[in-house]
């Protein structure tokens, strides 16, 4: 099992469209968890950070299940400009030392 | 502000040559690191450092070598390079290591190797 799962999609949703992904980890001792975004050929940079409450920023939702080890992003009234691919990020700690593990992401196509 | 910056965005490398990848950064953060990228994976820790003069081995060191002499530099240098390092590095930098709640990791714009 990969420590960080995303389904890869790709996602193809027409413009204005609500849409959701998930991301499972295997840690449950995980403490940060965030949204990057990547666009094609670009480097990641961060979306958003999951917050045990759930936060939002504009159009963009993000929510965290400690007990079921998942987050989720919520994207609504979906843009042209949303096309990307969107990694799950969560830190871990092996033998002592944290560390960012990445998912492989999950791609979102937005279709006029 | 620069943030990260990478050099080179491209490289050719015939196998068995070696070269140095370089990663700057101008927000003094403490930690650095680098990471590989391939189809179907997500991005794997090749070396990271908590500070100047430390650093240590991350998830696929082999093949590659780090230095850290000041905060701001972080250096790749690839030893002998070989067809299986094919592949986009992203250096990135944070305040804080990952063990820090919630620290943003800020990323360089990446080089595409290709080692023929």
């Amino acid at each position: 099992r990969k420590e960080v799962e995303q389904d890869p999609g790709p996602f193809n949703v027409p413009e204005g469209a609500t849409v959701a992904f998930n991301c499972t980890y295997s840690n449950s001792a995980s403490q940060s968890f965030f949204w990057y975004r990547q666009d094609c050929r670009k480097e990641p940079k961060l979306l958003m950070s999951v917050y045990s409450s759930g936060n939002e920023d504009g159009r963009f939702t993000a929510q965290l299940n400690r007990a079921s080890q998942y987050i989720s992003l919520l994207i609504r009234d979906s843009k042209l400009s949303d096309s990307a691919t969107y990694l799950c990020v969560v830190n871990a700690r092996y033998s002592g030392t944290y560390k960012y593990i990445f998912g492989t992401g999950t791609r979102l196509k937005v279709l006029a | 502000n620069a943030g990260v910056t990478q050099t080179p965005k491209f490289q050719v490398l015939k196998t068995g040559q070696s070269m140095t990848l370089q990663c700057a950064q101008d927000m003094n953060h403490e930690y650095m690191s680098w990471y590989r990228q391939d189809p179907g994976m997500g991005l794997r820790l090749i070396h990271y450092s908590v500070g100047a003069g430390i650093t240590d081995q991350g998830e696929v060191p082999n093949g590659y070598n780090v230095s850290r002499s000041t905060t701001e530099d972080f250096p790749l240098r690839l030893l002998s390079a070989a067809p299986s390092q094919t592949s986009v590095y992203f250096c990135a930098s944070s305040y804080g290591s990952p063990g820090h709640l919630y620290t943003e990791a800020f990323f360089g714009q990446g080089t595409r190797l290709t080692v023929v």
